[in-house]
C-alpha cells in the first residue's frame, strides 16, 4: 500500500497570511490525526477526523481547523498565520478498527515557515 | 491533563553500548505505543504494548509494558549508527474513544561510531 502523502512539503509564508495543507491517508484508513512538531514543544494533537466528523481536538487556537472528504483525504487551515506557527506538520493515518486501532502512520510532513 | 513523561531527553553513546529509554504516564494506559523519527525523517511506528507486564523484542530492540501499565521502556543491545534518531513513547488519551495519542518529549539518541 502507498504510505501517507502530505502536500506541500516546504511552505513559506508572511504573517497574517493563512495556508491550506493537504494530507492523504493510506488506503483503507478512516481516522486522519493532524499533529504539530516544534522543537521547544514536541508533538503536539491538534485533531483528529474520523467519517468526515472531528472526534478529537487538541488546545489550539481556532484559527486551527480542518476538515475531511469522504475519500478520507483531509485539509487543515491556519489563518492568520503568526511567527510561532512555524513548523512541521504531520498527519498520521489510521484504521480504527480492532487492536490496531491506535497506530499511527505518519506522512513526511509539511514544514511551515512564517516570516 | 493527562502527561507521558520521557528521560532522557538526549543519550549519547559509542557504537557498541546499550540504551535504554523511560517513559511514565500521570495515567494507567490502555496502550503504550513507541515510534522513531530519524533525522530529517517523520515518526515511524514500532510496536504497540497493550498487556500489563509485557515485553516484546524487535531483534536488538526489547520494550516493556510496566505491570501497572503506566511506565515502559526501549532498550536496544549494542547501538548501531543506524539506530541515531529521536524515539518517542504515545500513549492514548484516557476515556478518548478516537485516536487522540499523548506523545513524550522524545529521546534523541546518538552513536559515535
Amino acid at each position: 500500500k502507498a504510505g501517507v502523502t502530505q502536500t506541500p512539503r516546504y511552505l513559506i509564508k508572511t504573517r497574517g497570511q493563512q495556508v491550506t495543507l493537504s494530507c492523504s491517508p493510506i488506503s483503507g484508513h478512516r481516522s486522519v490525526s493532524w499533529y504539530q512538531q516544534t522543537p521547544g514543544q514536541g508533538l503536539q494533537f491538534l485533531f483528529e477526523y474520523f467519517s468526515e466528523t472531528q472526534r478529537n481536538k487538541g488546545n489550539f487556537p481556532g484559527r486551527f481547523s480542518g476538515r475531511q472528504f469522504s475519500n478520507s483525504r483531509s485539509e487543515m487551515n491556519v489563518s492568520t498565520l503568526e511567527l510561532g506557527d512555524s513548523a512541521l506538520y504531520l498527519c498520521a493515518s489510521s484504521d480504527p478498527r480492532g487492536d490496531r486501532a491506535y497506530e499511527q502512520y505518519f506522512g513526511p510532513g509539511t514544514r511551515l515557515t512564517v516570516t | 491533563g493527562q502527561q507521558v513523561m520521557q528521560i532522557p531527553q538526549y543519550q549519547h553513546v559509542q557504537e557498541g553500548e546499550d540504551f535504554t529509554t523511560y517513559c511514565n504516564s500521570s495515567t494507567t494506559l490502555s496502550n503504550i505505543q513507541w515510534y522513531k523519527q530519524r533525522p530529517g525523517g517523520h515518526p515511524v511506528f514500532l510496536i504497540q504494548l497493550v498487556k500489563s507486564g509485557e515485553v516484546k523484542k524487535q531483534k536488538r530492540l526489547t520494550f516493556q509494558f510496566g505491570e501497572a501499565k503506566k511506565n515502559s521502556s526501549l532498550h536496544i543491545t549494542a547501538t548501531q549508527t543506524t539506530d541515531v534518531g529521536t524515539y518517542f513513547c504515545a500513549g492514548p488519551e484516557i476515556y478518548n474513544q478516537g485516536g487522540k495519542l499523548i506523545f513524550g518529549q522524545g529521546t534523541e539518541l546518538s552513536v559515535k561510531p
